[in-house]
């Protein structure tokens, strides 16, 4: 039972190329979240998904679309990257408890 | 528009003492609030949750209130151990879609 996976761990971009974030959970939640964090301040949500074949924007979807490709993958796509873009990225999905269950984070750094 | 406020800066405290942590917020009416414990280079992780019905939750060292009048929330932590230095992330649910607001994290260095 891995729980919250993503790939990749690091990855530096040049601004205007594009690249998708990968996740995937293994417990079987309906709802998956995408967040971004940034220094001084509190996660941001970029997109959610309430359940497969649903997605829904969140506070900062600008610059960015997302995928359910089925229950357990959620991925995230920056299509022209901007050094605006630079943070961490989290993945989560959420049981029924309303426990948010995050993965290890994408380092991003956009040039 | 909706605020959440931790204390910016860093908590220092001795072994053995209790921690308090506060968690505001403005513009809001949560159904649920939780707190999260943040490792450096690691994800969030769930410690607990209080619901808007409910004033105290506990769970073993750990006891979170929840004043909806105030709009506040204490996250204590009893009997501190060095192992608990971390972020401490609030954050609030708004009981639809189950988006969660979070606070920007006050950490917490605990000193043997």
């Amino acid at each position: 039972n891995a729980g919250v996976t993503q790939t990749p761990k690091f990855q530096v971009l040049k601004t205007g190329q594009s690249m998708t974030l990968q996740c995937a959970q293994d417990m079987n939640h309906n709802s998956m979240y995408w967040y971004r964090q940034d220094p001084g301040m509190g996660l941001r949500l970029i997109y959610y998904s309430a359940s497969e074949g649903t997605t829904d924007k969140g506070e900062v979807p600008n610059g960015y679309n997302v995928s359910r490709l089925n229950k357990r993958e959620f991925s995230l796509r920056l299509e022209s990257a901007a050094p605006s873009q630079t943070s961490v990225y989290f993945c989560a999905s959420r049981d029924s408890t309303d426990t948010q269950y995050f993965g290890p984070g994408t380092r991003l750094t956009v040039l | 528009s909706q605020k959440i406020e931790q204390n910016s800066e860093a908590l220092n405290i001795q072994e053995g003492k209790t921690a308090t942590l506060t968690c505001n917020y403005t513009n809001y009416s949560p159904a649920y609030l939780q707190w999260y414990r943040q490792d450096p280079g690691r994800g969030p992780v769930f410690l607990l949750l209080i619901r808007e019905n409910e004033k105290e939750k506990r769970k073993e060292r750990l006891k979170v209130t929840f004043d909806t009048t105030l709009k506040q929330s204490l996250f204590h932590i009893t009997a501190s151990q060095p192992a608990d230095s971390a972020t401490y992330l609030c954050a609030l649910g708004d009981g639809g879609y189950n988006k969660l607001i979070f606070g920007a994290g006050t950490r917490l260095a605990v000193h043997p």
